[in-house]
């Protein structure tokens, strides 16, 4: 079945450092592929998207790319802050006749001062 | 414009008693749907209405849980005869699904405990 896995958290970094989140998939058909964000006491936002294959969606110094051949969307920004502590939620649509996103189980990143 | 709005914010009910949550979705999106998120269990998608074809209640946990859309516009969940194991957070989200994109806005949420 359709399915999304995403790496485990909590994921802990240091201001400024490098971060990558796993996320792969498994879709039949062409599913088009999301990162959202859920800041603490907030609700869920979408960070960034792709439609199609090798498309780069990017938003706010995060990016990933729709790979394919490796059915694999991960996370990355160059220089984590602070403030990008939050859930990071990785998912897919476009595989079901009623377009429901189908998740991961989220990752939690924490960025220490 | 508005986004996506749930009321109420927070509930708490007591087991067997029964509950409504609302959603407002953006004006104009003909989709909306509701997910739960559940403490170590994630999002699970539970029901989708698309303009005024028949709802997709292929998630819906138990004949307890219904929902309905009235004009295209304004969802209301209820859940019959709470269980604890109906608390979690109840998420409504909308979109126009144009091809190729199937972005979803989502509201606030609903908090919901069943003591």
């Amino acid at each position: 079945g359709n399915s999304v896995t995403q790496m485990e958290g909590p994921v802990t970094l240091s201001e400024e450092a490098f971060l990558t989140i796993n996320c792969t998939y498994t879709a039949t058909g062409y599913p088009s592929l999301f990162w959202y964000v859920q800041y603490p006491g907030e609700g869920l936002q979408l960070l960034l998207k792709a439609t199609k294959a090798d498309d780069k969606g990017s938003n706010k110094g995060f990016e990933a790319t729709y790979r394919k051949e490796t059915t694999s969307f991960h996370l990355e920004k160059g220089s984590v802050q602070v403030s990008d502590s939050a859930v990071y939620f990785c998912a897919l649509s476009g595989v079901d006749s009623n377009y429901q996103l189908i998740w991961g189980a989220g990752t939690k990143l924490i960025i220490k001062p | 414009g508005a986004g996506v709005s749930q009321s109420p914010s927070n509930k708490v009910t007591e087991k067997g008693k029964d509950v409504e949550l609302r959603c407002d979705p953006i004006s104009g999106h003909t989709a909306l749907y509701w997910y739960r998120q559940s403490l170590g269990q994630g999002l699970e998608f539970l029901i989708y209405f698309q303009g005024n074809s028949a709802p997709d209640k292929s998630g819906l946990p138990s004949d307890r849980f219904s929902a309905e859309r009235t004009g295209g516009s304004v969802s209301t969940l209820t859940i019959q005869r709470t269980q604890q194991e109906d608390s979690a957070v109840y998420l409504c989200a909308s979109s126009w699904e144009l091809a190729g994109s199937y972005e979803q806005y989502f509201g606030p949420g609903t908090r919901l405990t069943v003591t």
